[in-house]
Protein backbone atom coordinates (compact mmCIF):
# COMPACT_ATOMS: atom_id res chain seq x y z
CA UNK A 1 0.00 0.00 0.00
CA UNK A 2 1.29 3.39 -0.95
CA UNK A 3 1.51 5.23 2.42
CA UNK A 4 2.86 8.59 3.75
CA UNK A 5 3.14 8.72 7.24
CA UNK A 6 4.39 12.05 9.12
CA UNK A 7 5.29 12.59 12.74
CA UNK A 8 7.30 15.11 15.08
CA UNK A 9 4.28 17.85 15.70
CA UNK A 10 4.07 18.96 19.24
CA UNK A 11 3.29 22.19 21.09
CA UNK A 12 6.20 24.79 20.94
CA UNK A 13 6.95 28.18 22.42
CA UNK A 14 7.41 30.94 20.00
CA UNK A 15 11.67 31.20 18.47
CA UNK A 16 11.77 27.57 19.01
CA UNK A 17 13.10 24.78 16.52
CA UNK A 18 11.41 21.50 15.37
CA UNK A 19 11.84 19.11 12.91
CA UNK A 20 8.89 17.46 11.29
CA UNK A 21 9.61 13.72 9.73
CA UNK A 22 7.39 11.85 6.77
CA UNK A 23 8.08 8.00 6.54
CA UNK A 24 6.77 6.60 2.86
CA UNK A 25 6.57 3.48 1.95
CA UNK A 26 4.45 1.39 -1.02
CA UNK A 27 6.71 3.00 -3.67
CA UNK A 28 10.00 4.10 -5.09
CA UNK A 29 10.75 7.00 -3.07
CA UNK A 30 14.24 8.02 -4.67
CA UNK A 31 12.10 8.62 -7.81
CA UNK A 32 9.07 11.42 -6.50
CA UNK A 33 8.62 14.85 -5.91
CA UNK A 34 7.43 15.22 -2.45
CA UNK A 35 5.73 18.69 -0.82
CA UNK A 36 4.64 20.15 2.77
CA UNK A 37 1.53 21.37 2.94
CA UNK A 38 0.47 22.74 5.81
CA UNK A 39 -3.37 24.10 6.93
CA UNK A 40 -3.97 26.36 9.87
CA UNK A 41 -6.82 25.83 12.06
CA UNK A 42 -10.26 26.73 9.58
CA UNK A 43 -8.08 28.31 7.02
CA UNK A 44 -7.05 26.71 3.67
CA UNK A 45 -4.34 24.68 2.08
CA UNK A 46 -0.82 26.51 2.19
CA UNK A 47 2.23 24.82 -0.35
CA UNK A 48 5.81 25.14 1.87
CA UNK A 49 8.05 23.26 -0.07
CA UNK A 50 9.08 20.65 -2.51
CA UNK A 51 12.15 18.92 -2.97
CA UNK A 52 12.66 16.85 -6.03
CA UNK A 53 13.37 13.29 -5.99
CA UNK A 54 17.45 13.58 -6.16
CA UNK A 55 17.54 17.00 -3.96
CA UNK A 56 18.55 18.79 -6.96
CA UNK A 57 15.72 20.94 -6.92
CA UNK A 58 13.99 22.57 -4.13
CA UNK A 59 11.46 25.44 -3.54
CA UNK A 60 10.27 26.65 -0.25
CA UNK A 61 7.29 29.66 0.03
CA UNK A 62 8.22 33.16 0.99
CA UNK A 63 6.61 32.64 4.27
CA UNK A 64 8.96 30.32 5.20
CA UNK A 65 12.26 31.29 3.26
CA UNK A 66 15.26 31.67 5.53
CA UNK A 67 13.48 29.65 8.46
CA UNK A 68 12.48 26.15 6.89
CA UNK A 69 14.86 24.03 5.28
CA UNK A 70 13.13 20.67 3.36
CA UNK A 71 15.68 17.59 3.01
CA UNK A 72 15.14 13.75 2.47
CA UNK A 73 16.95 10.56 2.75
CA UNK A 74 16.32 7.98 0.42
CA UNK A 75 17.81 5.28 1.85
CA UNK A 76 15.27 6.07 4.65
CA UNK A 77 12.58 6.87 2.37
CA UNK A 78 12.33 10.02 4.90
CA UNK A 79 11.33 13.42 4.14
CA UNK A 80 12.36 16.18 6.60
CA UNK A 81 11.06 19.72 7.75
CA UNK A 82 13.69 21.82 9.68
CA UNK A 83 11.56 24.64 11.13
CA UNK A 84 13.17 27.27 13.17
CA UNK A 85 12.58 31.03 14.17
CA UNK A 86 8.60 29.49 14.83
CA UNK A 87 6.16 31.46 14.82
CA UNK A 88 2.28 31.69 16.31
CA UNK A 89 1.55 31.75 12.22
CA UNK A 90 3.44 28.40 12.06
CA UNK A 91 0.84 26.53 13.88
CA UNK A 92 -0.72 24.26 11.16
CA UNK A 93 -1.49 21.11 10.35
CA UNK A 94 1.37 19.77 8.06
CA UNK A 95 1.16 17.36 5.62
CA UNK A 96 3.60 15.38 3.42
CA UNK A 97 2.40 15.20 0.13
CA UNK A 98 3.72 13.04 -2.82
CA UNK A 99 4.10 15.09 -6.48
CA UNK A 100 4.55 16.94 -8.96
CA UNK A 101 1.61 17.15 -11.43
CA UNK A 102 -0.93 17.07 -9.03
CA UNK A 103 -0.50 15.59 -5.73
CA UNK A 104 -1.42 12.18 -5.55
CA UNK A 105 -0.76 10.59 -2.33
CA UNK A 106 -1.08 12.42 1.07
CA UNK A 107 -0.36 11.60 4.56
CA UNK A 108 -2.73 11.96 7.96
CA UNK A 109 -1.17 14.90 8.83
CA UNK A 110 0.56 16.37 12.05
CA UNK A 111 -0.12 19.25 13.93
CA UNK A 112 1.92 21.98 15.02
CA UNK A 113 1.14 24.42 17.63
CA UNK A 114 3.31 27.48 18.84
CA UNK A 115 1.94 29.31 21.61
CA UNK B 1 -2.67 35.36 1.13
CA UNK B 2 -3.53 32.82 -1.83
CA UNK B 3 -3.43 34.25 -5.82
CA UNK B 4 -5.23 31.86 -6.84
CA UNK B 5 -9.61 33.09 -5.92
CA UNK B 6 -12.20 30.66 -5.48
CA UNK B 7 -16.08 31.60 -4.28
CA UNK B 8 -16.36 31.17 -0.85
CA UNK B 9 -19.09 28.90 -1.17
CA UNK B 10 -21.78 27.09 -3.55
CA UNK B 11 -24.97 25.07 -2.90
CA UNK B 12 -27.23 22.70 -5.20
CA UNK B 13 -29.59 20.29 -4.98
CA UNK B 14 -29.28 16.65 -5.51
CA UNK B 15 -28.78 15.70 -9.22
CA UNK B 16 -27.87 19.36 -10.08
CA UNK B 17 -25.00 20.54 -11.90
CA UNK B 18 -22.45 22.47 -9.97
CA UNK B 19 -19.35 24.67 -11.19
CA UNK B 20 -16.30 25.86 -8.81
CA UNK B 21 -14.23 28.48 -10.57
CA UNK B 22 -10.40 29.53 -10.15
CA UNK B 23 -9.23 32.49 -10.76
CA UNK B 24 -5.56 32.86 -11.60
CA UNK B 25 -3.74 35.64 -13.49
CA UNK B 26 -0.54 35.87 -15.77
CA UNK B 27 2.32 34.11 -13.62
CA UNK B 28 -0.06 30.94 -13.11
CA UNK B 29 -2.77 29.13 -14.70
CA UNK B 30 -2.34 32.17 -17.44
CA UNK B 31 1.63 30.97 -17.95
CA UNK B 32 0.16 27.80 -19.46
CA UNK B 33 0.73 25.73 -15.83
CA UNK B 34 -1.87 22.89 -15.58
CA UNK B 35 -4.37 23.40 -12.86
CA UNK B 36 -5.26 20.45 -9.88
CA UNK B 37 -8.08 20.18 -8.22
CA UNK B 38 -8.29 18.41 -4.70
CA UNK B 39 -11.08 17.27 -2.40
CA UNK B 40 -11.00 17.48 1.48
CA UNK B 41 -13.56 16.64 3.94
CA UNK B 42 -13.48 18.11 7.90
CA UNK B 43 -10.69 16.35 9.78
CA UNK B 44 -8.87 14.56 6.85
CA UNK B 45 -5.89 15.03 4.66
CA UNK B 46 -7.08 16.40 0.76
CA UNK B 47 -7.93 13.75 -2.00
CA UNK B 48 -6.51 14.54 -5.88
CA UNK B 49 -9.69 15.00 -7.48
CA UNK B 50 -8.02 16.09 -11.50
CA UNK B 51 -5.27 16.57 -12.61
CA UNK B 52 -4.11 18.03 -15.37
CA UNK B 53 -6.48 20.24 -15.66
CA UNK B 54 -9.32 17.33 -16.96
CA UNK B 55 -7.84 14.19 -15.92
CA UNK B 56 -9.64 11.81 -13.30
CA UNK B 57 -7.11 9.83 -11.11
CA UNK B 58 -8.26 6.10 -11.13
CA UNK B 59 -11.43 5.46 -8.68
CA UNK B 60 -12.68 9.49 -9.37
CA UNK B 61 -16.54 9.48 -10.06
CA UNK B 62 -16.90 10.55 -13.68
CA UNK B 63 -19.30 13.23 -12.44
CA UNK B 64 -15.91 15.20 -11.55
CA UNK B 65 -14.31 16.97 -14.64
CA UNK B 66 -12.24 19.83 -14.82
CA UNK B 67 -11.51 22.42 -18.00
CA UNK B 68 -9.27 25.79 -18.20
CA UNK B 69 -9.22 28.63 -20.19
CA UNK B 70 -6.87 31.76 -20.46
CA UNK B 71 -5.96 32.82 -16.47
CA UNK B 72 -9.03 30.50 -15.14
CA UNK B 73 -9.95 27.14 -14.54
CA UNK B 74 -13.35 25.09 -13.20
CA UNK B 75 -14.29 21.80 -12.21
CA UNK B 76 -17.79 21.11 -12.49
CA UNK B 77 -19.52 18.41 -10.53
CA UNK B 78 -22.44 16.83 -12.79
CA UNK B 79 -25.31 15.26 -11.03
CA UNK B 80 -24.58 16.48 -7.38
CA UNK B 81 -24.91 13.90 -4.53
CA UNK B 82 -24.79 14.33 -1.06
CA UNK B 83 -21.40 13.13 -0.29
CA UNK B 84 -20.16 15.35 -2.59
CA UNK B 85 -20.38 18.30 0.24
CA UNK B 86 -16.54 19.07 1.35
CA UNK B 87 -14.57 21.94 0.59
CA UNK B 88 -12.28 22.28 -2.90
CA UNK B 89 -9.37 23.53 -3.91
CA UNK B 90 -7.70 24.38 -7.07
CA UNK B 91 -3.77 24.47 -7.36
CA UNK B 92 -1.41 25.54 -9.67
CA UNK B 93 2.23 26.74 -10.27
CA UNK B 94 3.24 30.49 -10.08
CA UNK B 95 6.55 31.49 -11.86
CA UNK B 96 6.53 34.86 -10.53
CA UNK B 97 6.73 32.83 -6.88
CA UNK B 98 8.80 30.42 -7.68
CA UNK B 99 6.57 27.35 -6.21
CA UNK B 100 3.19 25.87 -6.14
CA UNK B 101 0.06 27.57 -5.35
CA UNK B 102 -3.41 26.57 -4.21
CA UNK B 103 -6.88 28.31 -4.10
CA UNK B 104 -8.94 30.03 -0.88
CA UNK B 105 -10.98 26.84 -1.45
CA UNK B 106 -14.56 26.57 -2.35
CA UNK B 107 -17.47 24.99 -0.14
CA UNK B 108 -19.94 22.79 -1.66
CA UNK B 109 -23.39 22.29 0.13
CA UNK B 110 -25.74 19.55 -0.76
CA UNK B 111 -29.48 20.97 -0.26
Amino acid sequence: EVQLVESGGVLMHPGGSLRLSCVASGFTFSGKTLNWVRQAPGKGLEWVSSISGSSTTIYIADSVRGRFTVSRDNGKNSLYLQMNSLRVEDSAVYYCARGDYGMDVWGQGTTVTVS
Amino acid sequence: QSVLTQPPSVSGAPGQRLTISCTGSSSNIGAHYDVHWYQQFPGTAPKLLIYGNNNRPSGVPGRFSGSKSDTSASLAITGLQAEDEAIYYCQSYDNSLSGYVFGTGTKVTVL
